[in-house]
């Protein structure tokens, strides 16, 4: 079993509409919970970070993270075609050498 | 603000031949440095990390280097390319603290031929 799990997609979702993205984990020792934003042959882009579980909210993006389920969620509302990108989780704890990725879902947003 | 330079974008090499990525961090002292590699569809692999001037920590063994000559500088190197070589290469950084959030460079989309 990988430490995290991703469906790579590719998920399609018209313009507008609410998009979720989800991980789930194994190790319980992750104690902080990430989503990066990659465009293509670009290298990723910080979107979230957490610490705690519950919701985080920054702008059109919410990250959720239910330490107890082992589940972590990106929500994006409003979705526009600038959000057609792969999305990647990222768990860690301790040094930032620790922590792993997600293989990352492939987010298309048809006009 | 902190900047990560990366360079080239893109390279194309023959088998065989040597191999050398510069990154350069900008506006930040004594950073933790990283080189990754993603494959297509996969996620990402740490291959070296550096926590200081000399001092490279290889998590993956390979045909690969590392080197971090100054405080800022983070060099990946290979003596002689495989095929297997070929990928996105991606150099990060984060602080230096526990629960760090890692930044990452522009990559270099590199191919072996």
């Amino acid at each position: 079993q990988k430490e995290v799990e991703q469906d790579p997609g590719p998920l399609s979702v018209p313009e507008g509409a609410i998009v979720s993205l989800n991980c789930t984990y194994s190790n319980s020792a992750f104690q902080y919970f990430m989503w990066y934003r990659q465009y293509s042959r670009k290298g990723p882009e910080l979107l979230m970070y957490t610490y705690s579980s519950g919701n985080k909210e920054d702008g059109r993006f919410t990250a959720q993270v239910d330490k107890s389920s082992k589940y972590i969620s990106l929500f994006i509302r409003d979705s526009q075609p600038s959000d057609s990108a792969t999305y990647l989780c990222a768990m860690g704890y301790s040094s930032a050498s620790k922590i792993i990725f997600g293989s990352g879902t492939r987010l298309s947003i048809r006009p | 603000s902190q900047t990560i330079h990366q360079w080239p974008a893109t390279l194309v090499q023959p088998v065989g031949s040597p191999l050398s990525l510069e990154c350069t961090v900008e506006g930040t002292s004594n950073p933790n440095l990283y080189w990754y590699r993603q494959a297509a569809g996969r996620g990402l692999q740490l291959l070296f990390y550096s926590v200081g001037i000399g001092q490279i920590s290889s998590e993956v063994p390979q045909n690969l280097s590392a080197s971090r000559p100054q405080d800022r500088q983070f060099i990946l190197s290979s003596k002689k390319l495989l095929l297997s070589d070929s990928g996105f290469y991606l150099c990060a950084w984060s602080g230096v603290g526990r629960n760090e959030k890692l930044f990452f460079g522009s990559g270099t989309q590199l191919s072996v031929l």
